[in-house]
Parts: structure tokens; C-alpha cells; sequence
């Protein structure tokens, strides 16, 4: 099993529309929990942390964690054609802060007009 | 403030050459880490640096090395350069002050490296 797993895509969305990204952990004593925007050709952009069971909401985006299942998840809603880009979901390796965060594969999402 | 900086933006090498990466942490942060990020998968961890010392390694072989310097900045140190090796490296650093945060991690806009 993959440490970090995303949902399989490209996933594509009509503008307007609400975006589901989801990601599976396998460490269970992780802490922190990561989402990163990454446009074609550029550096991973982070958009959302969460570090505690339910909710967080940013804007358009909504980040849900439950630690139970170790699934982590965001939602963007309102999807705009901006929001077009891979999605990484990143979680730190064995639970410490010793800087080494695992990624996923990323989920490439695209928003149609 | 300015972000992470990477220098060079692109680069092109051949087999067997030797190439040197550059990063600037965010002002104020101590810790540095290295990643190597090929088409179409997530970035793979190479190194951790946290006040000059390496805190963490990745399953890179030894023709990759990295140091730190009394500044925070780094470098990263590719040797007998594969095809393989053909990627974006990204630097990020993070604040290591808090627990709560220390794991945020801040990305620099890479170094994108070709081999011939």
C-alpha cells in the first residue's frame, strides 16, 4: 500500500460545479495534513492545512479530515477555470516535523466553461 | 518578504556531468528540504537540512549530497549525472518554532534540470 493515495483522475468539473479531491494516508500518527496547487509548469502552491478531525474552510475551499479512516479530503466549491491544476495532498513522514512530507500522486483537475 | 528562492531556473547537462543547485529559505527559516518531482507523480523527498545538519535523507543514492550554510541557504549536489535524473527540484523551507506548524512547508519555484 502506497503511503499517500489520491483519488485516480484527471477529474473534470463544469464551472460552477463543486470539486471532490480525495486522499488516503497509511501512517496513523500523522499530524499534519497538507493540500498543494500545482500549475503546469510551476511549483507546488500550499492552499490548505488541517491538523484536527472535521472541517476547515478557506474561501471556496473545504478541507476534511477524519483521522478514524485516515482519509483527508477538499473541496472547492464555485470551481472556476483558475482552479484547473494538479492537487497534491502531502502528509508528514511518521508523524514528526522533521520536514519530509510524503505526496500522492497528485489528482489533476479540470474546470470547462 | 521574499519567498524560497532557487537558482538556476533551467539547466542543461549531459551523462556523466556534475550540477549544483541553489535555494534561499523564506527569511526567518532554519530548515531546508530537497525534492525531486518527475512528470506526472508528487515530489519525492531527497534531504532535510535544519541548522546545518542533515535531519533526514530519502532513498537517493549517494551521487546526490546537499549542505547548508551558516545563512540557512543550500545546495544540492548531483554527481555522474543519469537520464534519469531529469526532473524539477524543489526547495522548500519551513519554520521548525512551532509544533503545530512545523511540518508547513514552502515551496521555491524549482530548478528545472535536463540530461542529454
Amino acid at each position: 500500500q502506497k503511503e499517500v493515495e489520491q483519488n485516480s483522475g484527471p477529474l473534470s468539473v463544469p464551472e460552477g460545479a463543486i470539486a471532490s479531491l480525495n486522499c488516503t494516508y497509511s501512517d496513523r500518527v500523522s499530524q499534519s495534513f497538507f493540500w498543494y496547487r500545482q500549475y503546469s509548469g510551476k511549483s507546488p502552491e500550499l492552499i490548505m492545512s488541517i491538523y484536527s478531525n472535521g472541517d476547515k474552510e478557506d474561501g471556496r475551499f473545504t478541507a476534511q479530515l477524519n483521522k478514524a479512516s485516515q482519509y483527508v479530503s477538499l473541496l472547492i466549491r464555485d470551481s472556476q477555470p483558475s482552479d484547473s491544476a494538479t492537487y497534491l495532498c502531502a502528509v508528514p513522514s511518521g508523524g514528526t516535523s522533521y520536514g519530509k512530507l510524503t505526496f500522492g500522486q497528485g489528482t489533476i483537475l479540470t474546470v470547462h466553461p | 518578504d521574499a519567498g524560497v528562492t532557487q537558482s538556476p531556473t533551467h539547466l542543461i547537462k549531459t551523462r556523466g556531468q556534475q550540477v549544483t543547485l541553489r535555494c534561499s529559505p523564506i527569511s526567518g527559516h532554519k530548515s531546508v528540504s530537497w525534492y525531486q518531482q518527475v512528470l506526472g507523480q508528487g515530489p519525492q523527498f531527497i534531504f532535510q537540512y535544519y541548522e546545518k545538519e542533515e535531519r533526514g535523507r530519502g532513498n537517493f543514492p549517494d551521487r546526490f549530497s546537499a549542505r547548508q550554510f551558516p545563512n540557512y541557504s543550500s545546495e544540492l549536489n548531483v554527481n555522474a549525472l543519469l537520464l534519469g535524473d531529469s526532473a524539477l527540484y524543489l526547495c522548500a523551507s519551513s519554520d521548525l518554532k512551532t509544533s503545530r506548524t512545523a511540518d508547513t512547508q514552502y515551496f521555491g519555484p524549482g530548478t528545472r534540470l535536463t540530461v542529454l
